[in-house]
């Protein structure tokens, strides 16, 4: 099993829906991030959270939100979902030094 | 500019070495990550430097950082068709570990 799991993996949907992608991770890693990757762009973070009380902006966060709802768990949420949000998000854990662990991506396309 | 820069493809035959180079604006940059991405994946850590070193070999990997210019390179040597992928050069942000800057990846292609 992977070690940072991401559902679902592929997700349509239609403007203006609410859309909750999800992360969980069996590392014990206090710290999760969300990624978003479009093509030929590197990626850009848009939420981090170092432990369950904190959660930080990162620097594309508009239109989205982020819960914590356990060491393990950490999801992203599109209110009302645009266009523009297609993409490729990934979900990320780290130790202290940073390194990161992704997991497969969820890969979202909003009509 | 950007915050890291990096050539968006590359060629290279099997057997050959390919050398991906990367710059950085960061100068507070303490550890430098390099990513492989295969289609269809995830990223996954393939090494990185730590910020008082000029030089890591890995194996097929050799990691070279002139901290002076902001320039950071990864060579693989014996180049193989498996190593055909995206790789993304990190530098961290400094003083908030974690928190990566990604260039726009470098797409590595081998030719049998």
């Amino acid at each position: 099993d992977a070690d940072v799991t991401q559902t679902p993996r592929n997700r349509i949907t239609k403007t203006g829906k609410r859309i909750m992608l999800e992360c969980s991770q069996t590392k014990g890693h206090d710290r999760m991030y969300w990624y978003r990757q479009d093509p030929g762009l590197g990626l850009r973070l848009i939420y981090y959270s170092f432990d369950v009380k904190d959660i930080n902006k990162g620097e594309i966060s508009d239109g989205y939100s982020v819960s914590r709802q356990a060491q393990a768990k950490f999801s992203l949420s599109l209110e009302s979902a645009i266009p523009n949000q297609t993409a490729l998000y990934f979900c990320a854990t780290s130790v202290s030094t940073g390194e990161l662990f992704f997991g497969e991506g969820s890969r979202l396309t909003v009509l | 500019g950007e915050d890291v820069e990096q050539s968006l493809f590359l060629s290279v035959r099997e057997g050959d070495s390919s050398v991906i180079n990367c710059t950085y604006t960061d100068s507070s940059s303490t550890y430098l990550y390099w990513y492989k991405q295969e289609p269809g994946a995830g990223l996954q850590l393939l090494t990185y430097i730590f910020s008082n070193m000029d030089m890591k070999q890995d194996q097929r990997l050799t990691v070279l950082l002139n901290k002076k210019d902001k320039h950071l390179s990864l060579r693989i040597a014996d180049t193989q068709t498996g190593d055909s992928a995206i790789y993304f050069c990190a530098p961290d942000r400094g003083s908030t570990l974690g928190r990566l800057y990604f260039g726009r990846g470098t797409q590595l292609t081998v030719w049998p």
